[in-house]
């Protein structure tokens, strides 16, 4: 155990749905970030979070909507998603931003848009 | 920006023998290389760090060697064990980045054969 839990590790939706991702850190870490792995391509950070504020995100389209309502906890907001979106979603948290590479890992939410 | 590579994505030795998986990197000013392991199922777990001030770093059973010339690194795994068959990912920080963030490269598919 890494000290960060992903839930739920399989989702499944359609394209019209809405749903969330849930990450918490038991670590008191006070950075988090959503990943992006999709087969054969390398890991790309989606969005850092640093005291529950938004310091980057990457460009991600706004259908990914992420919330971090305090430093233990991290949400992604999925609407309107597209199958191209279907990857393994990965949650890492920091002891602060500028530490952000020695990161833990969660063990992800495999998500498979239909 | 960044890129990094690996020079071999599978790598398949016999239980016992010593492995060496391969990166390169392309920014001269990167001064933060991690090795990360990601076993079927699991996110990316923290294997051996090191930073740009040296050229050699030991841990258990792994050894992580730095070639700031060539911008290359490689992490060799002593007497390799059918436990150690993941995927194995460099990540490459630093050169001016302002969070920290993690560059990583593909992935090399290790197999362990008994």
């Amino acid at each position: 155990e890494t000290g960060v839990t992903q839930t739920p590790r399989h989702l499944v939706m359609g394209m019209t749905n809405k749903k969330s991702l849930k990450c918490e850190q038991h670590l008191g870490h006070n950075a988090m970030y959503w990943y992006k792995q999709s087969a054969k391509k390398p890991l790309e950070l989606m969005f850092v979070y640093s005291l529950e504020e938004r310091v980057e995100n990457n460009s991600v389209p706004s259908r990914f909507s992420p919330e971090c309502p305090n430093s233990s906890h991290l949400f992604l907001h999925l609407h309107t998603l597209q199958p191209e979106d279907s990857a393994l979603y990965l949650c890492a948290s920091s002891q602060d931003k500028n530490r952000g590479t020695e990161a833990f890992f969660g063990q992800g939410t495999r998500l498979t848009v239909v | 920006g960044e890129s990094v590579g690996l020079h071999l994505p599978t790598l398949s030795v016999q239980e016992g023998d010593n492995s060496i998986i391969n990166c390169a990197y392309s920014n001269s000013a990167s001064d933060y290389f991690i090795w990360y392991k990601q076993e079927s199922g699991k996110g990316p777990q923290f294997i051996i760090d090191i930073r740009s001030n040296m050229d050699k770093r030991q841990g258990q059973r792994v050894t992580v060697l730095l070639n700031k010339t060539v911008k290359h690194l490689s992490l060799q795994i002593a007497a390799t064990q059918p436990g150690d068959s993941a995927v194995y990912f460099c990540a490459v920080a630093g050169g001016g980045t302002s969070y920290g963030k993690l560059t990583f490269g593909q992935g090399t598919i290790l197999t362990v054969h008994p």
